[in-house]
């Protein structure tokens, strides 16, 4: 089947504007996790979202971060008021959880974030 | 916080040598798993090492999980081309199997 798509691929953005990145998971997958990938950073966990139940959001760097799940499916990460420092790669994750097991990640391919 | 320190961080070597790659903490973790990942994709799960002391193979990649669960590595055997590409390592903290802790990688190129 498909695996996980992120949209855009790369988006290029003014400081101050707003940019929306988006993240469609596996089907039938229950979880969904944001990362940031930053040069010389390493993965750093953004918000994940598990079903129903409220969404961890403690990776979140600021208030200027969102992020919603509809439906349990599609995800939405919201960057306001943008950053130089917000340039990054974003990237998204689902997984099928199973309580007591080890979780196995699936990624999507990123969207690549500049900042000017 | 919880850091997982990978070394070397670039690595260089021929085809047909011999790597390994080193993932570190002070910290134990309940298990860990180790990615690729290539330029313009995500990382891809390669393996996971639950027990202390577990040895698992994969084709010419060995990964060993140390017996205190704080280290790992990753051996390579007669590296190829397309061996080429960042490794990670990432850990579940015991009590919270959700959130990974990653390491900042291994750049890893192998010359033809």
């Amino acid at each position: 089947g498909a695996g996980v798509s992120q949209s855009p691929s790369n988006k290029v953005t003014e400081k101050g504007k707003d940019v929306e990145l988006r993240c469609d998971p596996i089907s039938g997958h229950t979880a969904l996790y944001w990362y940031r990938q930053s040069l010389g950073q390493g993965l750093e966990f953004l918000i994940y979202f598990q079903g129903n139940s409220a969404p961890d959001k403690s990776g979140l760097p600021s208030d200027r971060f969102s992020a919603e799940r509809t439906g349990g499916s599609v995800s939405t990460l919201t960057i306001q008021r943008t950053q130089q420092e917000d340039s990054a790669v974003y990237l998204c994750a689902s997984s099928f959880w199973l309580r007591g097991g080890t979780d196995t990640q699936y990624f999507g391919p990123g969207t690549r974030l500049t900042v000017l | 916080t919880q850091l997982l320190e990978q070394s070397p961080q670039f690595l260089s070597i021929q085809e047909g040598e011999n790597l390994t790659v080193y993932c570190n903490s002070s910290s134990v973790f309940s298990s860990l798993q180790w990615y690729r990942q290539e330029p313009g994709e995500g990382p891809v799960l390669l393996v996971t090492v639950v027990t202390g002391g577990e040895v698992k193979k994969l084709k010419r990649l060995t990964f060993q999980f140390g017996d205190a669960r704080k280290d790992s590595s990753l051996h390579i055997t007669a590296a190829q081309p397309g061996d080429t590409g960042l490794y990670l390592c990432a850990g579940f903290n015991a009590g919270n199997n959700r959130k990974l802790i990653w390491g900042l990688g291994t750049s890893l190129a192998v010359n033809p």
